[in-house]
């Protein structure tokens, strides 16, 4: 086990709506990143935060955003909700931006209907 | 844009027979790592490759880093119902962030 912890584990949500999901990153960790992964497919990065800005983005639109609080733990907001948008979002913490070494934790699956 | 790509995407074996799996890229990577994905968790990673031409073994599990940084492979010896599930290999791009393969989907037979 990783230590880091997602919520919810499942979401249902219709389309054009907004989620927010939350990630607590492991102790001693200060960067987190977040992945989509859509089914049968390898995760594919969205952004990282690094002490609370964002450090690097991925081919995702604004409508992906997000906050990194002082105690390392992050959300990911989804505005206006598209079919597409249906994936497990996974985080990741690190000790360091840049760091190859990533600890994941079980994800948020997401359905948008 | 930096790709991975893994082959075979799927893979269906009796227990007891060696596989190999392939990872790709026409860009080269300061490191490779290969993870394994079970079923509604997420990715843990299995191990780091750092040098080219380096060879990291775990138990039946044997890493290679080509010479030239730009592709890997995992070589599972006598596979067991155990070994099932998504391997994934991920590059630390240029910008640092990884960079993930499609997946090979593994299910070994009992």
């Amino acid at each position: 086990e990783t230590g880091v912890t997602q919520s919810p584990t499942h979401l249902i949500k219709t389309r054009g709506q907004q989620v927010t999901l939350r990630c607590s990153s492991q102790s001693g960790h200060n960067t987190v990143s977040w992945y989509q992964q859509a089914l049968g497919q390898g995760p594919q990065f969205i952004f990282q935060y690094y002490r609370e800005e964002e450090n690097g983005r991925g081919n995702f639109p604004p409508r992906f955003s997000g906050l990194q609080f002082p105690n390392y733990s992050s959300e990911l907001n989804v505005n206006a909700l598209e079919l597409d948008d249906s994936a497990l979002y996974l985080c990741a913490s690190s000790q360091g931006p840049w760091t190859d070494t990533q600890y994941f934790g079980p994800g948020t699956r997401l359905t948008v209907l | 844009t930096q790709l991975l790509e893994q082959s075979p995407q799927f893979l269906s074996i009796q227990e007891g027979e060696n596989l190999t799996v392939y990872c790709n890229s026409s860009s080269v990577f300061s490191s490779l790592q290969w993870y394994r994905q079970e079923p509604g968790e997420g990715p843990v990673l299995l191990v780091t490759v750092v040098t080219g031409g380096e060879v990291k073994k775990l138990k039946r599990l044997t890493f290679q880093f080509g010479d030239a940084r730009k592709d890997s492979s995992l070589h599972i010896t006598a596979a067991q119902p155990g070994d099932t599930g998504l391997y994934l290999c991920a590059g630390a791009g240029n910008t640092g962030k990884l960079i993930f393969g499609q997946g090979t989907t593994l299910q070994v037979k009992p």
